[in-house]
């Protein structure tokens, strides 16, 4: 079964660091793009970034940029979003996203089950 | 940044009804725009791709069409299951944003 599995709910406080990871399974890790895109509370989705497996390649959304950082780990078909200090602000539901592209198409085919972030101040 | 402005933000309408979700973009993205369905809870899942090509499993009630600037999503026959909020997302340039999103409910 094609799928993105993600790690669980996270409780922390602000200026903590955080990493929560992605597991993908039923296709070739390295085949298309993974990355994150984030739901606060109540409210719409935002594109995060995303990350090239097979040469780490990495676009990020300027409102995210120099806050978070997007790693993937091939030997286990894992993704990573990090946060060296977390804020208050952080405090949402991340969804693990594959972002094909292909010949004559592209988009977000395969989503995680969300993980849900809250950062105390 | 490409703009995009979904509209409307909510609307209801009836079981049966046919009903129409805009998103404009500016500047032009060819026809690299995508509509997701999130419902309550859950996790988005791709409705369609490239403006107007159905994903794999959705319900021909859906529809896309558009390139350019506007595009339109169309839901004909209206579904208690398809309340939802719907986002369009360009892919034609980074960062590849979603629109402000549309509740649809019935009424």
């Amino acid at each position: 079964e094609v799928q993105l599995e993600q790690s669980g709910t996270e409780v922390k406080k602000a200026g903590e660091s955080l990493r929560i990871s992605c597991k993908a399974s039923g296709y070739r890790f390295t085949d298309q793009w993974i990355g994150w895109v984030r739901q606060m509370p109540g409210k719409g989705l935002e594109w995060m970034g995303i990350i090239y497996p097979r040469d780490y390649s990495t676009r990020i959304g300027p409102s995210f940029e120099g806050h978070v950082t997007l790693s993937v780990d091939k030997s286990v078909s894992t993704a990573y979003l990090e946060w060296r200090s977390l804020r208050a602000s952080d405090s949402a539901m991340f969804y693990c996203v594959r972002q094909s592209y292909h010949t004559d198409w592209r988009a977000i085919d395969l989503w995680g089950q969300g993980t849900l972030v809250t950062v105390s101040s | 940044d490409i703009q995009l402005t979904q509209s409307p933000s909510f609307l209801s309408a009836s079981v049966g009804d046919t009903v129409t979700i805009t998103c404009r973009a500016s500047p032009g993205i060819d026809s690299h725009l995508a509509w997701y369905q999130q419902k309550p809870e859950t996790a988005p899942r791709l409705l369609i791709y490239t403006a107007s090509t159905l994903q794999n499993g959705v319900p021909s009630r859906f529809s896309g069409s558009g390139s350019g600037t506007d595009f339109t999503l169309t839901i004909r026959s209206l579904q208690p299951e398809d309340v939802a909020t719907y986002y369009c997302q360009q892919l034609y340039s980074y960062p590849h944003d979603f629109g402000g999103g549309t509740k649809v409910d019935i009424k």
